[in-house]
């Protein structure tokens, strides 16, 4: 199975920041890796997929980009709403999708 | 709007069986891939299971194969996923959620709608 491994695991940062979040796979996935928000007693939401389309509905201070095995995900200006836990997800190896453990975004 | 909304979560006790229902509405539902994906408490995201738009593929994570089904009825926009032999380990919530596509190699597999999950508990 195709392993994901995010960095950091946490990241303290506050309103107006720049966070960038990245996730290394663990062979090349080409672009086949999606971003997730996830707030706390909530379900997952798909905020990147393909490494850098932006999913309907989501504003555009997200943004991913990378290729083959480093990903990033961007966010150019955190707002309140987007303290989180954000995954990625590989869909090369279909149908073995796995996810990463998570980054947690936490007000400093 | 895409409606996932999960039921049949419960406290069970090591070896029982429990199933898993998922009602969809908002888009058709024949079109779609759709997917268990399970989270337990205070852990991260675990894709367990798949199942082609028109049931004809199903795929399983190795931790749940064997034990785990999952099936659709397209008449009734229901996914299912039968859980048998349960162990503390399959402890989380169970989430449904919609595939990007028709769930099949080859096209790109992304999850752009879930449920809000139903909790399943293994304990004695």
């Amino acid at each position: 199975d195709i392993q994901m491994t995010q960095s950091p695991s946490s990241v303290s940062a506050s309103v107006g920041d720049r966070v960038t979040i990245t996730c290394r796979a663990s062979q090349g996935i080409s672009s086949w890796l999606a971003w997730y928000q996830q707030k706390p007693g909530k379900a997952p939401k798909l905020l990147i997929y393909a490494a850098s389309s932006l999913q309907s509905g989501v504003p555009s201070r997200f943004s991913g980009s990378g290729s083959g095995t480093d990903f990033t995900l961007t966010i150019s200006s955190l707002q309140p709403e987007d303290f989180a836990t954000y995954y990625c997800q590989q869909a090369n190896s279909f149908p073995q999708l796995t996810f990463g453990g998570g980054t947690k975004v936490e007000i400093k | 709007q895409v409606q996932l909304v999960e039921s049949g979560g419960g406290v069970v006790q090591p070896g029982r069986s429990l199933r898993l229902s998922c009602a969809a509405s908002g888009f058709t539902f024949s079109s779609y891939g759709m997917h268990w994906v399970r989270q337990a408490p205070g852990k991260g995201l675990e894709w367990v299971a798949v199942i082609s738009y028109d049931g004809s593929n199903k795929y399983y994570a190795d931790s749940v194969k064997g034990r785990f089904t999952i099936s659709r009825d397209n008449s009734k926009n229901t996914l299912y996923l039968q859980m048998n032999s349960l162990r503390a380990e399959d402890t989380a919530v169970y989430y449904c959620a919609k595939d990007t596509g028709i769930a099949a190699a080859g096209n790109p597999t992304f999850f752009d709608y879930w449920g809000q999950g139903t909790l399943v508990t293994v304990s004695s």
